[in-house]
């Protein structure tokens, strides 16, 4: 069964620090994984795109990680802002023909950046 | 460029009644995703169309539930005989290509609250 689990579910951190979330997923056949930050009352707004060769790839400060091999993801948020406080969504999209995509949603870990 | 656009945001009706979301997808953009996310649990797809088609209705509850993407207007999802258990966030998607692209970027509109008493 596709899955993705992330973890943790919620964080508690101090603005200024940095903070790592997980992913892991047992999507097959693979095609690529997005990370999401959702507001509180928004919709989700992406931050990465990864496909299988990609290992890394940063948007200001946030930097995502992707193995391939072991299916796991981390997404590093580098000197938080209150800001940041928000659910980062993992997302993997499985590589079928037609269809939606098969986008496969992750809970969410909930970041709360305390001042 | 003023984004998906979601109408109602907040959405209160009593069990039985009906319910319809709108869903206004960016400029360019001619294909259409729902999801619905209940509290605490990640998002789950419902249904994708394309203008006046509809792709893959997997997700979808088959009954009292149903979706349109006229070829004017937005999109509207339709609940019919609303129960408790159809309380959720219903976010909406558009993308400017199919889904079947690998790197398919969606964007998602603010969502509606729907509650049910």
């Amino acid at each position: 069964k596709n899955q993705v689990e992330q973890s943790p579910q919620s964080l508690i951190i101090l603005e200024g620090k940095n903070c790592t979330l997980q992913c892991n997923y047992t999507v097959s056949p693979f095609s690529n994984l997005r990370w999401y930050k959702q507001d509180t009352g928004r919709g989700p707004v992406s931050l990465t795109i990864m496909t299988f060769s990609e290992n890394t790839k940063s948007n200001g400060r946030y930097t995502a990680t992707l193995d391939a091999d072991t299916k796991q993801s981390s997404l590093h948020i580098t000197a938080s802002q209150l800001s940041d406080s928000a659910s980062y969504i993992c997302v993997v999209s499985a590589r079928y023909g037609g269809s939606q995509g098969n986008l496969i949603f992750g809970k969410g870990t909930k970041l709360s950046v305390k001042p | 460029n003023a984004g998906v656009m979601q109408n109602p945001r907040h959405l209160v009706r009593r069990r039985g009644q009906e319910a319809r979301l709108r869903c206004s997808p960016m400029k360019g953009h001619s294909h259409v995703y729902w999801y619905r996310q209940l509290p605490e649990e990640g998002l789950k797809f419902m249904v994708y169309l394309q203008k006046e088609n509809i792709i893959d209705e997997s997700g979808m509850p088959k009954e009292r539930f149903s979706a349109e993407f006229p070829k004017e207007g937005p999109s509207i999802l339709r609940i019919q005989q609303v129960v408790r258990g159809d309380s959720a966030a219903y976010f909406c998607a558009s993308s400017p290509r199919g889904a079947g692209g690998p790197l398919n970027e969606q964007f998602f509109g603010p969502g509606t609250r729907l509650t049910v008493l």
